[in-house]
C-alpha cells in the first residue's frame, strides 16, 4: 500500500534562510506528487504537483520540489524563507494503484523567525 | 466567489445533536470528497463520491452519513455528535477524467461539539 512520510512535525528557519521540506512515499508504480499549503485559518491549495513531466517542479511563491526516484523522495524547497511562508505543509501521493485517490502525509508546520 | 463553498464555517454544538455540513461546487468535477483534520493527524477521508449514485466510505466513516443530492452538491451528517468529533472538516473535488489526483479543497468547517 502506499504512503507518504514527513519529516519533521514542525520546521523552523531563519527569514531569508532555506526552507527544506522532507517528503518520502511508497508506491509500487510511477506516482503522482502534491505539496499542498494551508494558511492558519483557511483550506488548502496546490502548492505544486509532479506528473511525470520534468523532475523539478516549480510552483507557486518561490517553492520547488524535485522527484527522486532512486531515492522515493519529493522534498520541498526555498532559497529564502519569508515571514509569509510561515504555513502547514502537506505532502501527498496518487497512483494508479490507489484509483488515484491522494494518500497524504501528516504535514509539516515551517515556523518562520524574524 | 470560491469555487468550493463550505456551510457553516464555524459551528457549535452539543453532545447528541444532529449536525449536517453542506458542500456546493461551481467546477463541474464529477468527484467530492469529505476529510477530517486533527492536529497531528493530517487529513483523513471520511466518504468520497464518485457521481451522484455512487458513494463510498473513507478511513473513518463511522458516526458519519453523505447525501449527494446532485453533481454539484455534498452533505456530511452526523446524526449523533460527540465530543471526538471537534475537528476541522473539509469538502475537495476532483476531476475525474484527468486521473492525477489533484484536490481543489474549501475553507473548512469548524464544528465543536460540547
Amino acid at each position: 500500500a502506499q504512503s507518504v512520510t514527513q519529516l519533521g512535525s514542525h520546521v523552523s528557519v531563519s527569514e531569508g534562510a532555506l526552507v527544506l521540506l522532507r517528503c518520502n512515499y511508497s508506491s509500487s508504480v510511477p506516482p503522482y506528487l502534491f505539496w499542498y499549503v494551508q494558511y492558519p485559518n483557511q483550506g488548502l491549495q496546490l502548492l505544486l504537483k509532479y506528473t511525470s513531466a520534468a523532475t523539478l517542479v516549480k510552483g507557486i511563491n518561490g517553492f520547488e520540489a524535485e522527484f527522486k526516484k532512486s531515492e522515493t523522495s519529493f522534498h520541498l524547497t526555498k532559497p529564502s524563507a519569508h515571514m509569509s511562508d510561515a504555513a502547514e505543509y502537506f505532502c501527498a501521493v496518487s497512483d494508479r494503484g490507489s484509483n488515484y485517490q491522494l494518500i497524504w502525509g501528516a504535514g509539516t508546520k515551517l515556523i518562520i523567525k524574524p | 466567489d470560491a469555487d468550493v463553498t463550505q456551510t457553516p464555517r464555524n459551528r457549535i454544538t452539543k453532545t447528541g445533536k444532529r449536525i449536517m455540513l453542506e458542500c456546493s461546487q461551481t467546477k463541474g468535477h464529477d468527484r467530492m470528497y469529505w476529510y477530517r483534520q486533527d492536529p497531528g493527524l493530517g487529513l483523513r477521508l471520511i466518504y468520497y463520491s464518485f457521481d451522484v449514485k455512487d458513494i463510498n466510505k473513507g478511513e473513518i466513516s463511522d458516526g458519519y452519513s453523505v447525501s449527494r443530492q446532485a453533481q454539484a452538491k455534498f452533505s456530511l451528517s452526523l446524526e449523533s455528535a460527540i465530543p471526538n468529533q471537534t475537528a476541522l472538516y473539509f469538502c475537495a473535488t476532483s476531476d475525474g477524467s484527468r486521473y492525477t489526483g489533484e484536490l481543489f479543497f474549501g475553507e473548512g468547517s469548524r464544528l465543536t461539539v460540547l
